[in-house]
């Protein structure tokens, strides 16, 4: 199947404080790339979805400019939480299609980001 | 609004015990249905896409099912290794998934 990369895989980052986190198609061109996060026992929440080289849209409730997301190339997104709060605590998982439409999704190992 | 619910929400298994777990949806317009391991602290691992009621697809020891209101993902003779947490996705229209919440399964030796 095909190879999507997260980094980091954990983080741990002081309260007011930015974190970026990358997500990468390693052998394939993504279309679209999903950001997911995911409370303990919970589903996966969709955060908002990209295509290459356009905005981002973001689901209702999640904010724009706390979740920054970029798409700058077909096989790079990065998701940014700025000025991060405990609350912002939580799994996030992006996963990327190689077509638009209906494509399964590959994962990416997700990153356990904790504020402190 | 979509609903995928899973059930059940957990299931403990004697290794070589076969059974099902549940995928039900309310989706308008169904496009396709995706089958996704995850294993404690990793992204969930693709399993199957299934798009039409009547589909089937095999996997080694799983069986993915597809009705117009459910998918079932069979298991003959797990194994402890089967042990993690099978998702299930709808897509409609939009193309956007809706996940459900997932089954925890656990295979005991």
């Amino acid at each position: 199947g095909a190879v999507v990369s997260q980094h980091p895989s954990r983080v741990i980052c002081k309260s007011g404080t930015s974190v970026k986190i990358e997500c990468r198609s390693l052998d394939f061109q993504a279309t679209t790339m999903f950001w997911y996060r995911q409370f303990p026992k919970q589903s996966l929440m969709l955060m908002a979805t990209s295509n290459e080289g356009s905005k981002a849209t973001y689901e209702q409730g999640v904010e724009k400019d706390k979740f920054l997301i970029n798409h700058a190339s077909l096989t790079l997104s990065t998701l940014t939480v700025t000025s991060a709060h405990p609350e912002d605590s939580s799994f996030y998982i992006c996963s990327a299609s190689y077509r638009q439409g209906l494509s399964e999704a590959f994962f990416g190992q997700g990153t356990r980001l904790t504020v402190v | 609004e979509d609903q995928v619910t899973q059930s059940p929400e957990a299931l403990r298994l004697q290794e070589g015990e076969s059974s099902s777990l549940n995928c039900s949806y309310t989706v308008s317009g169904l496009r396709g249905l995706f089958w996704y391991r995850q294993d404690p602290g990793k992204g969930p691992e693709f399993l199957f896409t299934l798009y039409s009621a009547g589909e089937e697809k095999e996997k080694e020891r799983l069986k993915a099912t597809l009705t117009k209101k459910e998918s079932f993902l069979h298991i003959t003779a797990p194994k402890p290794e089967d042990s993690a947490t099978y998702l299930c996705a709808v897509v409609r229209g939009s193309y956007i998934p809706t996940f459900g919440r997932g089954t925890s399964l656990i295979v005991h030796p």
